[in-house]
């Protein structure tokens, strides 16, 4: 089926694991987003990118490490999980910018221990 | 630079009554805006957009939002609660070449 999938959506690891979490959409967006939701600050932007092989830095970036070598894989590192990066992690899309509609996918809900 | 409050981090309603979820904005470009929502335990759906057409949007489910640039608001209503509304609900401004900012979200709870 068409859409924006995510995996795992359920992952624990343990603090300093390394940790990939992936995204996946079928429509050919050119745009794609990392998002993480924590109680109180809504959804706060990690990294984007505007197309294959061009990625950029968003709000909250610090711990990530992101890649983009097919317009429709978007995948997020964790190259050193901390605590602090207990939080759902969600992927979107977007056909024609990041000021236009953004699809969201069902997320990935992450616990550091 | 641009930021969203969203005025109420809750908000309590009995079945069949209005609903109005507050939004106010801050941008120093031509905003677009938006209204997501959130269902327990899912992703973020769109209800609706703002993008400098029309200032009455109407979107899914019978809600409907205002923009009004003078008070910098583009507040969500509906006119009759349903239980399936119950949910989070995000207002998010964003511009050209500008990234999405989320507001902290309003909880609905709506009552039978």
């Amino acid at each position: 089926d068409a859409g924006i999938t995510q995996s795992p959506r359920y992952k624990i690891t343990e603090t300093g694991r390394q940790v990939t979490l992936m995204c996946h959409q079928t429509w050919s967006h050119s745009y794609m987003f990392w998002y993480r939701q924590d109680l109180g600050h809504g959804l706060r932007l990690i990294y984007y990118s505007a197309a294959a092989d061009i990625t950029d830095k968003g709000e909250v970036p610090d711990g990530y490490v992101v890649s983009r070598s097919k317009t429709e894989n978007f995948p997020l590192t964790l190259e050193s999980a901390t605590r602090s990066q207990t939080s759902v992690y969600f992927c979107a899309s977007s056909e024609t910018g990041n000021y236009n509609e953004q699809f969201f996918g069902p997320g990935t809900r992450l616990t550091v221990l | 630079a641009q930021s969203v409050t969203q005025l109420d981090s809750h908000v309590s309603v009995s079945e069949g009554t209005p609903v109005l979820l507050r939004c106010n904005y801050s941008s120093s470009y031509s905003p677009s805006l938006f209204w997501y929502v959130q269902h327990p335990n899912k992703g973020l759906q769109l209800l609706l957009k703002y993008t400098s057409a029309a200032t009455l949007v109407k979107g899914i489910n019978g809600f409907e939002a205002e923009f009004k640039k003078s008070e910098t608001s583009f507040h969500l209503t509906k006119p009759s609660a349903h239980m399936s509304d119950a949910a989070e609900y995000f207002c998010v401004v964003s511009s050209y070449g500008q990234n999405f900012v989320f507001g902290p979200g309003t909880r609905l709870s709506v009552l039978p």
